[in-house]
């Protein structure tokens, strides 16, 4: 198993460029999520799916777009890309928590630097 | 809404000593799950341990133990036998059903030879 990966691990882009980060698993997890990562702060949720079809928002979700059409593909898209959408983005995946919480597998991360 | 505050930006700990490092949450809810992360250099993050709410005993997993205190909505992590390559940042962690994390800001912890 590849687990999650997430492509690219480096990106830059120019303020009001759009870009999608790519994430998937191969886990046949139901739950899917993303993260960014600030420096001095924690991981805060962007969006999340529960399931291929159903997508949330979660803390920080303006700016960002996502959809879920198979169970393996969760992607992340900017459309117009900000300076303060600088950060580290996880996708992670899990078995759905409903009755209980499983282990959130996550990626190797993506830098994002907007100029 | 779910907050996890970890007052420590920053602890050293010298090899082979035991290192605590605080965690507490505030939350209405009684069903809950409480996790440790760890982040090294790598970027990665890797589940360290992690605690069920309605569980009374203190989690372990080798080296590492939990002191959770329901209560106080404490939930402190104890290294013992600090290595070399537990220098990471540590994340505490809190997930009602639904399978959504709420963060803490983190701990950088750096453990010295």
């Amino acid at each position: 198993n590849a687990g999650v990966t997430q492509t690219p691990k480096f990106q830059v882009l120019k303020t009001g460029q759009s870009m999608t980060l790519q994430c998937a698993q191969d886990m046949n997890h139901e739950y899917m999520s993303w993260y960014r990562q600030d420096p001095g702060m924690g991981l805060r949720l962007i969006h999340y799916s529960v399931g291929a079809g159903i997508t949330d928002q979660g803390e920080v979700p303006n700016g960002y777009n996502v959809s879920r059409s198979t169970t393996e593909d969760f992607p992340l898209r900017l459309l117009s890309a900000a300076p303060s959408q600088t950060s580290v983005y996880f996708c992670a995946s899990s078995y759905d928590g409903l009755a209980g919480a499983y282990e959130q597998y996550f990626g190797p991360g993506t830098r994002l630097t907007v100029t | 809404a779910q907050t996890v505050t970890q007052s420590q930006p920053e602890m050293s700990v010298q090899e082979a000593e035991t290192v605590t490092l605080s965690c507490t949450y505030d939350t209405s809810e009684n069903n809950y799950y409480l996790f440790w992360y760890k982040q090294p250099p790598s970027r990665q993050m890797i589940l360290v341990i992690r605690q069920e709410a309605y569980k009374q005993q203190n989690a372990t997993e080798n080296r590492f133990s939990v002191n959770f205190q329901k209560a106080a909505k404490s939930f402190s992590l104890k290294i013992s036998d600090s290595q070399l390559g537990d220098t990471a940042m540590y994340f505490c962690a809190f997930m009602t059903s639904g399978s959504r994390l709420t963060f803490g800001e983190g701990t950088q912890l750096t453990v010295n030879p």
